[in-house]
């Protein structure tokens, strides 16, 4: 699975979107972008992934540049509730050595949500 | 409900003593996983299994077994050969195919003292 790159920490203001970016400059045709976060002591909870086009869904959009080197987890309306560390995973569609065999888990980012 | 369980949520050992982490999934998933972490690091894959009767290797297999006898079912032996067992272990699952997300536990933290 390609390597991604995460800032360590953010902080974002209650109420206002909050932009989470990750660059994966190696990723393949075939890798999809997903998107986890971990709140403190439990585990990780998939939010949202995609191949090319932007996607949304109940819990937050991701914004994938046309040459696929870099993405934007965006959480449109931030909660205290989002404060977590923020994890961005690429990984094969196929079962080519990158589907089944396990998540390459960075050190993600720190967002804190402040009041 | 559908979902993956852990147990217990928190586990203390004497230094030497083998333990099982126990991890159970209703999804019908065939892919399942074993993560070790520890503070502010991310996940390290430990081992993983595509179906039953099968596992493989992950990154940091040493000092660690497992066993895939059921499909719903993948436990995790930290063994006293494992120098450092200290750690917050999370199980997930997943279907085979590649292009579908991952679900975890609410893992156990393991204590050995």
């Amino acid at each position: 699975d390609a390597k991604t790159t995460q800032p360590t920490s953010m902080d974002c203001a209650e109420g206002r979107a909050a932009n989470l970016p990750c660059n994966h400059s190696t990723i393949s045709g075939n890798e999809y972008v997903y998107w986890y976060r971990q709140i403190h002591s439990q585990g990780p909870q998939y939010i949202i992934h995609g191949l090319k086009n932007n996607e949304t869904n109940e819990m937050a959009s991701l914004i994938i540049t046309e040459d696929r080197k870099s993405s934007t987890l965006i959480l449109p309306h931030a909660t205290l509730r989002d404060t977590a560390v923020y994890y961005c995973i690429v990984r094969a569609a196929d079962n080519s050595g990158g589907g089944a065999d396990g998540l390459t888990f960075g050190k993600g980012t720190h967002l804190i949500i402040q009041p | 409900d559908g979902g993956i369980t852990q147990s217990p949520k928190y586990l203390f050992r004497k230094e030497g003593q083998n333990v099982t982490l126990s991890c159970e999934q209703n999804l019908n998933h065939d892919a399942m996983y074993w993560y070790r972490q520890d503070p502010g690091q991310g996940l390290r894959l430990i081992y993983y299994s595509q179906i039953v009767n099968d596992f493989q290797k992950g990154d940091i297999a040493e000092g660690y077994s497992v066993s895939r006898e059921k499909k719903e079912s993948f436990p995790l032996t930290v063994t006293s050969a494992q120098k450092n067992p200290t750690a917050f272990y999370l199980c997930a699952s997943s279907s085979y195919a590649g292009n579908t997300e991952a679900f975890f536990g609410q893992g156990t933290r393991l204590t050995v003292v």
